[in-house]
């Protein structure tokens, strides 16, 4: 298996721009989660999704993050419009399940504002 | 919700040497804790976890306690190695309850093992 494929690795924007990261879940997986990395913040849940459907988006940070999942295999952050402090490092992970079980992390895009 | 501590932030011993790391977490609820390595420029990886039932559980050289009394847990890494050196994070979920799928991780402890 590929495991969790990620787009683009890195993503330097301007300020103002908008921003779109992707995500492919591994197969069979039927839930998503969509994460944010930073020194001062450490690894945050921005939304998760059960069955392509968003579950809790309560870590999303303000209106211009939103996500989408329009079907099993692929997933969409924006981010609109962009600002510096919304550089970091986002992860998607997929799991058999939500609860106890795995995730499994991608590689991470790493997003630079300017 | 679900809060967890984890310390020490960061870690360094020499090859060879035991290593080990605790977290807290403040919902009695929380049943599942898994361990997660994350390698420069990688997302993190599973690498033990376990469920409140056990106390203890064993994967050659890491292993990882549970206390559920005092609600702590433990990593250990026994004959550390280079390639052990790396961030890791602890989370706690309750695996079945409203908030499923939700983990919620430490803040990270930078290990580095010196050869």
């Amino acid at each position: 298996d590929a495991g969790v494929i990620q787009s683009p690795r890195h993503e330097v924007t301007e300020m103002g721009q908008e921003v779109t990261l992707r995500c492919k879940p591994i197969s069979g997986h039927n839930s998503l989660f969509w994460y944010r990395q930073t020194m001062m913040r450490g690894l945050e849940l921005l939304i998760y999704f059960n069955n392509n459907v968003p579950i809790d988006d309560s870590g999303m940070p303000e209106d211009r993050f939103s996500a989408k999942m329009p079907n099993a295999s692929f997933s969409t952050l924006k981010i609109q419009p962009s600002e510096p402090r919304d550089s970091a490092v986002y992860f998607c992970a997929s799991s058999l399940g939500t609860g106890g079980y795995e995730q499994y992390f991608g590689p991470g895009t790493r997003l630079t504002v300017t | 919700g679900e809060n967890v501590e984890q310390h020490p932030s960061t870690l360094s011993v020499q090859e060879g040497d035991s290593a080990v790391i605790k977290c807290t977490y403040s919902d009695s609820a929380s049943n599942y804790f898994p361990w997660y390595k994350q390698e420069l420029g990688k997302g993190p990886q599973l690498i033990i976890d376990i469920r409140s039932n056990v106390g203890e559980k064993k994967d050659q050289r890491i292993a990882v306690t549970l206390n559920k009394t005092a609600k702590h847990f433990s990593l250990h890494i026994t004959e550390t190695q280079p390639e052990d050196s790396a961030v890791y994070f602890c989370a706690a979920i309750n695996a079945g309850g409203t908030s499923y799928g939700k983990l919620t991780f430490g803040q990270g402890t930078i290990l580095t093992v010196h050869p």
